[in-house]
């Protein structure tokens, strides 16, 4: 099992680029998470879909962003025009449905907007 | 959403027990208690769960109060790999909303 796995692993670019995080969840796992990890904030929860269908998205800070996911192996996070206070880590995070079934994430995108 | 507050940090020394606490008050009567831990530079992992008695794994221990208000981690003997921040986390009946705040940073002393 190779776990979620998140690319790219670090990105640099400059306010106003436009930027994508991509996600692969584990295989056979019905929901996906999209989490944004700052100092101040923690770690939060942006969206999560379950069978490829976004379900909540109450957590996407403006419109700046968006996410798809266009089948169950692959997810996009996608920030348009991206600014300064975009820079966080960005985890991915896969789980089976069921009220005890635990999340795995994988290792996160370092994105830093100068 | 059920809120959670947990003492943004504590220390423990090597080879001895560790207990963190954790506060939510607003939880439901349905909601899992999560535990999660991030290392250094990874994602968080999963420690373990409960809903209303106690649990043990190989990991840690979750004492859960009668009341469901309040919910312990225990680590039975903290080596220095435990030094990471904890979360607990609960899951919002009816979703799958995992609300994971700044958690308590643990480290531990040799």
């Amino acid at each position: 099992d190779a776990g979620v796995i998140q690319s790219p692993r670090h990105e640099v670019t400059e306010m106003g680029q436009e930027v994508t995080l991509r996600c692969k969840p584990i295989s056979g796992h019905d929901y996906l998470f999209w989490y944004r990890q700052t100092m101040m904030r923690g770690l939060e929860l942006l969206i999560y879909f379950n069978n490829n269908v976004p379900i909540d998205d109450s957590g996407m800070p403006e419109d700046r962003f968006s996410a798809k996911m266009p089948n169950a192996s692959f997810s996009t996070l996608k920030i348009q025009p991206s600014e300064p206070r975009d820079s966080a880590v960005y985890f991915c995070a896969s789980s089976r449905q069921g009220l005890w079934e635990k999340l795995f994430f994988g290792s996160g995108t370092q994105l830093s907007v100068l | 959403d059920a809120k959670t507050t947990q003492p943004n940090s504590m220390e423990s020394n090597e080879e001895e027990p560790v207990h963190l606490p954790c506060n939510h008050s607003t939880i439901s009567g349905t909601d899992y208690i999560h535990w999660y831990r991030q290392l250094p530079s990874q994602g968080p992992e999963y420690v373990i769960h409960g809903l209303t008695s106690n649990v043990n794994n190989r990991m840690a221990s979750l004492a859960i109060a009668e009341d469901r208000k309040s919910s312990t981690l225990i680590l039975h003997r903290a080596t220095l790999r435990d030094a990471a921040v904890y979360y607990c986390t609960p899951r919002a009946s009816g979703t799958y909303k995992y609300i994971f705040g700044t958690g308590t940073r643990l480290k531990v002393l040799a």
